[in-house]
């Protein structure tokens, strides 16, 4: 079975300061899809970014940059240069391709952030 | 706007009762999904449908029924056999069941 665990229960950090964020992930198979998403305080789930598994090219978008690591089953998420509205819960969850687990999510159980000015 | 609604944004329901969450959809996604959330929790897959006329029970799915009549429509009934209803319901849509889900608002259940 899969897993998503996210150790990071709460994070604090001061406005400016890159903060990361782990996640380490469980499956057999070979296949798969890891993503990260925000939950504002307001609830909506904000799609960040899906990255599969024959790809390991790490990737950057403006702040936010994601490291993908195969071999240590691992997808961390770096905020750099926080500010306040990064404040929100981070997801970390995994799809896998085929099967009867067609489309299902399992999330990890988040990370908070808390970007203080 | 695009997007996924979900109504009503709070609800409150006394023991014994069914109510019905709504969640429509104007993206022309296939697959649809209903999530539990809980305090300081991930989320937990309740049912999924990938079309209309078709859907499958996910990890937590007793005590709730599920339609989908309807390619934009995915309606979620908490029963009375639930038995911890009060939760944080978020319903999400996909195109095929490996891209990225796009998630609503969410619906904030309690129990009285």
């Amino acid at each position: 079975a899969q897993k998503v665990t996210q150790a990071q229960t709460e994070i604090s950090v001061v406005e400016k300061e890159d903060v990361t964020l782990d996640c380490v992930y469980e499956t057999r198979d070979t296949t798969y899809y890891l993503f990260w998403y925000k939950q504002p305080p307001s609830g909506e789930l904000v799609f960040l970014i899906r990255r599969n598994s024959f790809d390991e090219q790490n990737e950057i978008s403006g702040r936010y940059s994601w490291n993908f690591q195969k071999s240590t089953s691992s997808f961390n998420f770096t905020i750099t240069a926080s500010q306040v509205v990064d404040s929100a819960v981070y997801f970390c969850a995994l799809r896998l391709a085929g099967g009867d687990s067609w489309g299902k999510l399992q999330f990890g159980a988040g990370t908070q952030v808390v970007v203080t000015p | 706007d695009g997007g996924i609604t979900q109504s009503p944004k709070y609800l409150f329901r006394k023991e014994g009762q069914n109510v019905t969450l709504s969640c429509e959809q104007n993206l022309n996604h296939d697959a649809m999904y209903w999530y539990r959330q809980d305090p300081g929790q991930g989320l937990r897959l309740i049912y999924y449908s990938q079309i209309v006329n078709d859907f499958q029970k996910g990890d937590i799915a007793e005590g709730y029924s599920v339609s989908r009549e309807k390619k934009e429509s995915f309606p979620l009934t908490v029963t009375s056999a639930q038995k911890n209803p009060t939760a944080f319901y978020l319903c999400a849509s996909s195109i095929q069941g490996v891209t990225e889900a796009f998630f609503g608002q969410g619906t904030r259940l309690t129990v009285v």
